[in-house]
């Protein structure tokens, strides 16, 4: 059974560093496209990026390229979505999620990241 | 960057209803469209790929069509659990952009 299990909520302070964490099980970690996905209050889908653990090839949204950061370590089967320094913006909930095998869509999902920034 | 809107943003319906859900790409993506349902609390679920292939285990009351710029999911004989918040998401190339959903309420 494909599973993706997310780090727990966060509450930081704007200019704080942040490290989520998407552990996978149930399939060959570096044989699938996995990424990011941000859910604002307001509850539109944003698509951060993408990386293809095997190579550590990484795509990002232009939106979101520079702001965060995408990475993966096979040794331990988990992707990485970090800041170095937050802003009360990026306060959302976020998702990783798998692609399918011909990366038509996010076919796995993790249960989400609420991330809270606030002074 | 390709551009998705959904229309209407909001729609009330009832139980056994047929309603139709529709996206409009600001270009043409063939048929690199895929529609994911989401329910409070929960992450979003693949309903279909490819604008018409339904994923696999999805209701087959849950249709999708079109191609080039303009899409639509439709859903035949509404049941309680149908009542979510939908998005379309285009895979035209690396960057996925998702339309803002529709949410589809009880009348």
């Amino acid at each position: 059974e494909v599973q993706l299990v997310q780090s727990g909520a966060e509450v930081k302070k704007p200019g704080e560093s942040l490290n989520l964490s998407c552990k996978v099980s149930g399939y060959v970690f570096s044989s699938r496209w996995i990424g990011w996905v941000r859910q604002t209050p307001e509850k539109r889908l944003e698509w951060l990026g993408i990386i293809w653990p095997g190579d550590s090839d990484t795509r990002y949204s232009p939106s979101f390229e520079g702001q965060v950061t995408i990475s993966a370590d096979e040794s331990i089967d988990t992707a990485y979505l970090q800041w170095s320094s937050l802003k009360a913006s990026d306060s959302a909930m976020y998702y990783c999620a798998r692609y399918d095998s011909r990366g038509y869509g996010f076919e796995y999902w993790g249960r989400g990241t609420l991330v809270t920034v606030s002074s | 960057d390709i551009q998705l809107t959904q229309s209407p943003s909001t729609l009330s319906a009832s139980l056994r209803d047929r309603v139709t859900i529709t996206c409009r790409a600001s270009q043409s993506i063939n048929d690199w469209l895929a529609w994911y349902q989401q329910k409070p609390g929960k992450a979003p679920k693949l309903l279909i790929y490819k604008a018409s292939t339904l994923q696999s285990g999805v209701s087959s009351r849950f249709s999708g069509s079109g191609s080039g710029t303009e899409f639509t999911l439709t859903i035949s004989s509404l049941q309680p659990d149908d009542f979510a918040t939908y998005y379309c998401q285009q895979y035209n190339n690396f960057f996925r952009a998702f339309g803002q959903g529709t949410k589809l309420e009880i009348k």
